[in-house]
């Protein structure tokens, strides 16, 4: 079956522009993660979504970042006005159970470059 | 604060010569420690979980395995297809988010031919 898959792959974006990246999880898995990527870093946790219940958001370096699962399946992260230092890989998770019980699979990224 | 050491942070081996990768960790009760393999460009892929002290896994040329403090994933007799960066991640047990991956920075393997 089709993985976690993500879009856009790759975002320029001049500093000061919104940016939206969409994650399509694995159909049927509850949970659901962002991560962000720095280069040369492993991923960190940025936020976590149960079904569409947004259950932690203690992640997001700040209030310019926004992620929502209206439904409980696809979901949008959201970067508001964006700076240099938000470039970065932003990678998408899904798993199969509520609570992390289940392994984490990830997406390819989007890889965000901010000018 | 839970927290992943990596090391080394990049290994060079020749195609058959075996090693170990190093993970060190410190969580406040520990629910599962993993490990992912990245690709360049890519996301980290799944390899394997470990749950408690003593548990040993396998998957082809790889081996994981676990102790209170430390994880090792042992490579044996490694291809030039296994060069990636391996990345080790911890969940806790206790605390209201038992669900989050904390990753460490990773180790370059690259295996020449």
């Amino acid at each position: 079956g089709a993985g976690v898959s993500q879009s856009p792959r790759y975002k320029v974006a001049k500093r000061g522009q919104d940016v939206a990246l969409r994650c399509d999880p694995i159909s049927g898995h509850v949970s659901l993660f962002w991560y962000q990527q720095a280069l040369g870093q492993g991923p960190e946790f940025l936020t976590y979504f149960q079904n569409e219940a947004q259950l932690d958001k203690s992640g997001l370096p700040s209030d310019r970042f926004f992620a929502e699962r209206p439904e409980g399946s696809v979901s949008t992260l959201k970067i508001q006005r964006t700076q240099q230092e938000d470039s970065a890989v932003y990678l998408c998770a899904s798993s199969l159970g509520a609570g992390g019980l289940n392994e984490q699979f990830f997406g390819p990224g989007t890889r965000l470059t901010v000018l | 604060e839970d927290q992943v050491t990596q090391s080394p942070e990049a290994l060079r081996l020749q195609e058959g010569e075996s090693s170990s990768l190093n993970c060190s960790y410190t969580v406040s009760g520990l629910r599962g420690l993993f490990w992912y393999r990245q690709d360049p460009g890519k996301g980290p892929e799944f390899l394997f979980t470990l749950y408690s002290a003593g548990e040993e896994k396998e998957k082809e040329r790889l081996k994981a395995t676990l102790t209170k403090k430390e994880s090792f994933l042992h490579i044996t007799a490694p291809k030039p297809e296994d060069s990636a960066t391996y990345l080790c991640a911890v969940q806790a047990r206790s605390g209201g988010s038992n669900y989050k991956l904390t990753f460490g920075k990773g180790t370059l393997l690259t295996v020449n031919p």
